[in-house]
């Protein structure tokens, strides 16, 4: 699977939108792009993936390049609850059951 | 719907023993994933089950076994225990007849080895 890179941190303040951005230049054409996020001591959460087209779903928003070399993740609003690492994966999802391989992700802080 | 569960919460072990945790897939998922995260780093691939059969197994030793019953939940046994293998130990369940593929994880088990 392709390799990420994303900064190791990024501050937000509460109410704005969050842009976490990530680079994966090596990627392939039948890789999609995963984001999920890590609350403090808690498993991993699924917040959305794409292939080609922007997503949006009710988390949040998925903008990929037309170069697929790069995305951002949008969260519209953050909120304080939205501080977690946030981690961005690319992977092969077909059904031929692919491991997960997590970088070092981007430490979001939301500030009051 | 409930999700992916995961027992115990919390367990304490001295090195040398043997421990073995439990997975509850998501309804309608049929293949599990184990990933173990050391303090202040990203998880780990250790190995999916799929159909009751081990399908990928990451850079782990012989230490760490796994089984998958009929119903897709899932045991993680890990032998011998090392200082080392303290770490929150995450279940990750998925279905493959679903494209593409998402896993969803649990709350982890917290394992401490003293």
């Amino acid at each position: 699977d392709a390799k990420t890179t994303q900064p190791p941190s990024m501050d937000c303040a509460e109410g704005r939108a969050a842009n976490l951005p990530c680079n994966h230049s090596t990627i392939s054409g039948n890789e999609y792009v995963y984001w999920y996020r890590q609350i403090h001591s808690q498993g991993p959460q699924y917040i959305i993936h794409g292939l080609k087209n922007n997503e949006t779903n009710e988390m949040a928003s998925l903008i990929i390049t037309e170069d697929r070399k790069s995305s951002t993740l949008i969260l519209p609003h953050a909120t304080l609850r939205d501080t977690a690492v946030y981690y961005c994966i690319v992977r092969v999802a077909d059904g031929s059951a692919r491991q997960l391989t997590f970088g070092s992700g981007t430490q979001l802080t939301v500030l009051p | 719907d409930a999700g992916v569960t995961q027992s115990p919460t919390h367990l304490i072990k001295t090195r040398g023993q043997q421990v073995t945790l439990r997975c509850s897939p998501k309804s309608g998922h049929d293949t599990v994933s184990w990933y173990q995260q050391a303090l202040g780093q990203g998880p780990q691939f250790i190995f999916q089950y799929y159909e009751e059969e081990e399908r990928q197994r990451g850079n782990f030793p012989d230490r760490f076994s796994g089984h998958q019953f009929p119903n897709y939940s899932s045991e993680l046994n890990v032998n011998a225990l090392l200082l080392g293998d303290s770490a929150l130990y995450l279940c990750a369940s998925s279905s493959l007849a679903g494209a593409p593929e998402t896993q969803y994880f649990g709350p982890g088990t917290r394992l401490l080895v003293l």
